[in-house]
């Protein structure tokens, strides 16, 4: 499994955006980069996920890197509902997600 | 939006009893699997299973877990003689395709006493 390196804890203000790092200088060339979060007392929930291009869904964008060793998972109004630990994951296809520590974000008012 | 449903939803067990988790995935899911997240610790890999078999397993996931698919709905997993260190949340998930995100439940809380 490729290595990942997120920082341990972000803050944001509500209603800006909030851009979440995450290095993975180890991906493999055939590993897409999966983005979860997991609230509290929920389980992960899947928040989005790219190979090369730059991805967007109702959730979020995720920009990768061009030689895709980081990406950059981007929130782009956060709330409330938003706090919650972001995990970065590299992913070979079919196989099992390997959670690290992930990043807490916490939102203000 | 179709979701995964656990029952369930905290189970407490004398050490060295038997206990089975259960496990709704989405209905037209063919990739299973269970992972579990020890109070303050990161979310573990515990075993996947797919065409009726298991596909792959954690060191965690010893003789003493099962997984079984019983009736084409259901996903259980049999811890056979629990240790208080079993203590944990159990998260059940599924998936639609071998590259298909993971949906996960909200987990079943197991306490060993």
């Amino acid at each position: 499994d490729a290595k990942t390196t997120q920082p341990n804890s972000m803050e944001s203000n509500e209603e800006e955006p909030v851009h979440l790092p995450c290095n993975h200088s180890t991906i493999s060339g055939t590993d897409y980069i999966h983005w979860y979060r997991q609230l509290p007392s929920q389980g992960p929930e899947y928040v989005i996920h790219g190979l090369t291009s730059n991805v967007n869904n109702r959730m979020a964008s995720l920009a990768i890197a061009e030689d895709r060793k980081s990406s950059t998972l981007i929130l782009h109004r956060a709330t409330l509902r938003d706090a919650a630990v972001y995990y970065c994951i590299p992913r070979q296809t079919a196989s099992k997600l390997t959670f690290g520590t992930g990043t807490r974000l916490q939102v203000t008012l | 939006e179709p979701e995964v449903t656990q029952t369930p939803s905290h189970q407490v067990t004398q050490m060295g009893q038997e206990v089975i988790l259960r496990c709704v995935p989405i209905s037209n899911h063919l990739y299973f699997y269970w992972y579990r997240q020890i109070l303050g610790q990161k979310v573990e890999f515990l075993v996947s299973f797919y065409n009726n078999e298991i596909s792959e397993k954690s060191e965690i996931f010893d003789d003493q877990f099962s997984v079984e698919r019983p009736d084409g709905s259901n996903f259980t997993l049999k811890i056979r003689s629990t240790k208080l260190e079993d203590s944990a949340m159990y998260f059940c998930a599924s998936s639609g395709g071998r590259a298909s995100p993971l949906h996960f439940g909200n987990g079943t809380r197991l306490t060993v006493t």
